[in-house]
């Protein structure tokens, strides 16, 4: 069984400028969630994909997006980066109407 | 607004001894809630979970208790071990049917050898 996988592991860059993370989900999941973890706090839930479409949506502005694709893989773009976008950003998978998560290491963005 | 806290956020414990760790959560409508364990430069791995119709839950090691009146939340682990130091997250799920995560800020476990 093939577990959450991102990519990339690390990258930098600066403000203003534009990231797309990807993910791929664990074998048989048809849902992905995206979280951003600042360093020293928890994960903050960003939207959920769910059929190739926002299945759910947490407290952050329209320059976060998202794409779930027919394999159910998913991207998350952020826009015109922050400095405060600095962060892990986590994905997670699972079958729909359950509730557990299962983790990717995550992506570890930082902006300068 | 919703919220999950966590009422200490380092605990050193001894080698063998057991640890209890602590969450309080704000939002009486949820109806599911889940430990997680994240070491350094990891995602979150789950440990244990449990519904609101329950208020004990035991696993290997570990066990959760819940107190719906004081929306209290616990993870207790038994003989804890060196592999164990990572950060503990409590997560509570509204039953909002699009299981957003709440996520606390996290308890740092260290274990003394």
């Amino acid at each position: 069984e093939t577990g959450v996988t991102q990519s990339p592991t690390h990258l930098i860059k600066t403000r203003g400028q534009q990231v797309t993370l990807r993910c791929s989900s664990q074998s048989g999941h048809n849902t992905v969630s995206w979280y951003q973890q600042a360093l020293g706090q928890g994960p903050q839930f960003i939207f959920q994909y769910y059929r190739e479409e926002e299945n759910g949506r947490g407290n952050f502005p329209p320059r976060f997006s998202g794409l779930q694709f027919p394999n159910y893989s998913s991207e998350l773009n952020v826009n015109a980066l922050e400095l405060d976008d600095s962060a892990l950003y986590l994905c997670a998978s699972s079958t729909q109407g359950t509730g557990e998560l299962f983790f990717g290491e995550g992506s570890r963005l930082t902006v300068l | 607004g919703e919220s999950v806290g966590l009422h200490l956020p380092t605990l050193s414990v001894q080698e063998g001894d057991n640890s209890i760790i602590n969450c309080a959560y704000s939002n009486s409508a949820s109806d599911y809630f889940i430990w997680y364990k994240q070491e350094s430069g990891k995602g979150p791995q789950f440990i244990i979970d449990i519904r609101s119709n329950m208020d004990k839950r035991q696993g290997q090691r570990v066990t959760v208790l819940l107190n719906k009146t004081v929306k209290h939340l616990s993870l207790q682990i038994a003989a804890t071990q060196p592999g164990d130091s990572a950060v503990y997250f409590c997560a509570e799920i509204p039953t909002s049917g699009t299981y957003k995560y709440i996520f606390g800020t996290g308890t740092r476990l260290k274990v003394l050898a």
